[in-house]
């Protein structure tokens, strides 16, 4: 099956400053989502972006479906956005129901 | 709208004992989702319903673990006999896409965390 390889698994920040997360898939894919895990565990949908580049407020995602791999933008980070970041791929192969998820990448912003 | 809804939200139960859990999506998302996710691990898909049709269960343990989805609306997943190593947390998620490429957003519940003593 297709392979999600996310980067870095653990990232510190400050308060306010910027950071950039990276998702590499090893196949071609028909779908590419960004999710947000809280503290407390619930999974929020960030993006839904198999290509191209999207903005929501201080976050923007960038997808290069031919290079295979997407990046996450956080700006001006608060603590609120601490958490793990998933990046989530279905492959286009035949037979490729499943959204596969990456190990995440844990985020913590202090103040 | 209402988001996807799950219970119960904790379960703790012995092995061997069995253990059901319930979804309900947001209205009008032919497909629902479970997945498992294991502590410190990203979701992995166990079943995935297209309306009342299965999509793919090829992760499931179907030595123990099943799942329905009647009417096409609510889901539950059953665990029998659970295992220490069935201790995590069960998402349910659902979405608007009826064709095999998802072509929209993924929505999870807040899971159901469950504890095998």
């Amino acid at each position: 099956g297709i392979q999600v390889e996310q980067s870095p698994p653990d990232l510190i920040l400050q308060e306010g400053a910027n950071s950039t997360l990276r998702c590499n898939f090893s196949d071609s894919v028909n779908n590419l989502q960004w999710f947000h895990q809280n503290p407390w565990g619930q999974l929020i949908n960030l993006f839904y972006i198999p290509s191209g580049t999207k903005q929501n407020g201080r976050l923007s995602a960038t997808t290069v479906a031919t290079e295979r791999y997407s990046l996450l933008y956080i700006s001006s980070s608060q603590t609120t956005d601490s958490g793990v970041y998933f990046c989530a791929v279905q492959g286009s192969g035949a037979g490729s129901y499943q959204l596969t998820f990456g190990k995440g990448t844990k985020l913590s912003v202090i103040p | 709208e209402a988001g996807v809804a799950q219970s119960p939200r904790y379960k703790i139960i012995e092995k061997r004992q069995s253990v059901a859990f319930w979804c309900n999506p947001i209205s009008g998302h032919a497909t629902l989702y479970w997945y498992q996710q294991i502590l410190g691990q990203g979701p992995k898909l166990l079943i995935q319903f297209q309306n009342n049709g299965v999509v793919d269960d090829s992760q499931l343990p179907k030595d123990r673990f099943s799942a329905e989805r009647l009417k096409g609306v609510d889901s539950t997943l059953k665990i029998q006999p659970a295992k220490l190593e069935d201790s995590a947390v069960y998402l349910c998620a659902s979405s608007y896409s009826i064709n095999r490429v998802l072509n929209s957003p993924l929505h999870f519940g807040n899971g159901t965390r469950l504890t095998v003593t």
